[in-house]
């Protein structure tokens, strides 16, 4: 079985400013971690990923999400946040089945 | 560029009939899954496919069903639609490697009246 949690439903931030996304799971079996993002009206699209390998992945975009085995996180982060980042953020965990948390709400305010 | 395509877009229908909502992809993906996205849920697994003539039911699979005739097409049909039922649904698919993301569809908005 796996699960995850992303406790903050939303997250306000002024911009240039930075910003951490929690995100923790569980997973019985080999973890595969992602972090998805969706844009208003759009479907969700791949962020970063970990697989295996270096605990610290990044984006194309600046954001990058360490994976924490003793605590079970994966927390996402930026150190400086723009407009345009506006967005849902999902944390998911898995493969071929994969299981997603609530998402976050990632308001960047002018 | 490969896509996936889900139609309609947006959809009104009343309770009790039979609603089927396309998706359709190009990636040549054997894995096609079928979410619902709610407030406060997040995306949830109704149904999903690992190939041809392969459905497997998700957590939320009570009054959906799916077929698989062919690698492009996941077709999810609500029997007999309630007004639970109104959401927005999202298809995608995978090649099914863990370096394979899930493609994502822009969303069907299905509303049950």
């Amino acid at each position: 079985a796996q699960s995850v949690t992303q406790l903050d439903s939303q997250v306000p931030v002024f911009e240039e400013a930075p910003v951490e996304l929690r995100c923790n799971y569980s997973s019985s079996v080999s973890v595969y971690l992602f972090w998805y993002v969706q844009y208003p009206n759009q479907g969700l699209q791949l962020l970063l990923k970990y697989l295996s390998g270096s605990t610290l992945v990044e984006s194309i975009n600046g954001f990058e999400a360490e994976f924490n085995k003793s605590q079970t996180s994966f927390h996402l982060r930026k150190p400086s946040v723009h407009i345009s980042d506006t967005a849902e953020y999902f944390c998911a965990v898995g493969y071929q089945k994969v299981t997603f948390g609530t998402g976050t709400k990632l308001q960047v305010i002018p | 560029d490969a896509e996936i395509t889900q139609s309609p877009r947006h959809k009104i229908t009343e309770t009790g009939r039979q609603v089927t909502l396309a998706c359709h992809q190009t990636w040549n993906h054997n894995n096609m899954f079928w979410y619902r996205q709610d407030l406060g849920h997040g995306l949830r697994l109704i149904h999903y496919s690992y190939g041809v003539q392969d459905t497997n039911k998700g957590e939320v699979s009570d009054g959906y069903s799916v077929s698989r005739s062919n690698t492009e097409d996941l077709p999810l049909t609500l029997e007999s639609a309630a007004s639970s039922q109104t959401s927005v649904y999202f298809c995608a698919s995978s090649a099914g490697q863990p370096n394979s993301p899930l493609h994502f569809g822009n969303g069907t908005r299905l509303t049950v009246t």
